[in-house]
Order: structure tokens, then C-alpha cells, then sequence
């Protein structure tokens, strides 16, 4: 079945730039997603992309997609504490009604 | 803004007994969901719900588990003879449907079976 692999820690200083990395196995995922978890708050979709782009960006926020290596990736430009928490990757698929599929979440440490 | 709310957020529970875990999806909201999250592991999906029927399930949703939308606020999922191994967050979300399907979060139960 689908899997999805991200790493489970990022310790970053407040203004770098910190970079989330995720793999998948599902050649034919459709939407690949960043979800954001804040302490005591359920997930909330941060960013999406279709799988036919490559690139997406939204404020401080890029998402690149390579599907020849199945690799996506979060930047989150000049991090800050605000931004401390868990990011999922999760991918769907149009057969599997777009429930997506996660992988066990990044947690983001931003340190001054 | 509206939000998913769960209640409640810390169910403490003896293996055996039955738990109900309670979720008010978004208002307008057509598809409904859980999702379990073992500590340290993924989040799974457990079950999805649309049109007051199950439209998918998962292999880990088996008959110790049932979802209910008994009044059309609530959303329930119920399970009946608790084991250890059911010890994790449980989560509800729902969406409005569409191309990507924007599910949204409540902030989850904490399930500890003793």
C-alpha cells in the first residue's frame, strides 16, 4: 500500500530558512499536502500541490515536488518561533477518494 | 471561524469496557471522518462517512468499531470492548468534498486503555 516517510526532527534558528523533507511510494497519488499541528489543536492544511506541478508558493512557504524521485518538500522562509510544531506529508489518490495517507509528522523546533 | 470540536479530550478507560468519542463537524460539512494516531507512529485512517452511511473503512476498523451521526450535529464513533492496543489519539475531521478535499481537524481525544 502507500507510504509515506518523513523525518522526526528539525531544530532550526529563528530566521533560517527550515526545509521539511517527505518521500512517498504512490506513483499515483494525485494531491500531496503539508498539514501543521499546533500543541493542542488538530491538523490544519498548511499548503497542497497537484501532482502535475512542480513548484508552489505561498508567502513564506514553498513546496517543490519532484515525482521521478517521489519527493516533496516544505521551505519555510525565515522561520519563526511561531512556527514550532508537527508537519504531516500526506498524499492522496482519485481511487482512494482523496483520503489522504500520512506520514507521522516532523516536529519543527525554532530556537532563538 | 468554524471548527471541528471533539469532546473529550482525555478518556481514561479499563480494557473491556466500550468508549464513545464525540465530534461536532463543520456545519455545512457533507463527509466526516476518523483517524487514529498511535504514539510515535502515523496517522491512520480509520473510517469515512457521507450520506449517513460508511463509505470507507480500513482494515484496522473492524467490528469492535461503529460510527453513528445520530442527530445531525454529532458524529460518533463508538468502540465496544476497548484493548490496550486501542491506546492512542483519535481524530475527527470532515470536509465539504471537492477536488482536494480540505479536511478539517478537531484536536483530537486521547484514548488511555488501562
Amino acid at each position: 500500500g502507500e507510504d509515506v516517510e518523513q523525518s522526526l526532527f528539525l531544530s532550526v534558528r529563528e530566521g533560517d530558512s527550515s526545509v521539511i523533507n517527505c518521500t512517498y511510494t504512490d506513483s499515483s497519488s494525485t494531491y500531496l499536502y503539508w498539514y501543521k499541528q499546533e500543541p493542542g489543536a488538530g491538523l490544519q492544511l498548511l499548503t497542497y500541490i497537484f501532482s502535475n506541478m512542480d513548484m508552489k508558493q505561498d508567502q513564506r512557504l514553498t513546496v517543490l515536488l519532484n515525482k521521478k524521485d517521489k519527493h516533496l518538500s516544505l521551505r519555510i522562509a525565515d522561520t519563526q518561533t511561531g512556527d514550532s510544531a508537527i508537519y504531516f506529508c500526506a498524499e492522496s489518490t482519485a481511487g482512494g477518494s482523496y483520503i489522504p495517507t500520512f506520514g507521522r509528522g516532523t516536529s519543527l523546533i525554532v530556537h532563538p | 471561524e468554524p471548527e471541528v470540536t471533539q469532546t473529550p479530550s482525555h478518556q481514561v478507560t479499563q480494557m473491556g469496557q466500550e468508549v464513545i468519542l464525540r465530534c461536532v463537524p463543520i456545519s455545512n460539512h457533507l463527509y466526516f471522518y476518523w483517524y487514529r494516531q498511535i504514539l510515535g507512529q502515523k496517522v491512520e485512517f480509520l473510517v469515512s462517512f457521507y450520506n449517513n452511511e460508511i463509505s470507507e473503512k480500513s482494515e484496522i476498523f473492524d467490528d469492535q468499531f461503529s460510527v453513528e451521526r445520530p442527530d445531525g450535529s454529532n458524529f460518533t464513533l463508538k468502540i465496544r470492548s476497548t484493548k490496550l492496543e486501542d491506546s492512542a489519539m483519535y481524530f475527527c475531521a470532515s470536509s465539504a468534498g471537492g477536488s482536494y478535499n480540505e479536511q478539517f481537524f478537531g484536536p483530537g481525544t486521547r484514548l488511555t486503555v488501562l
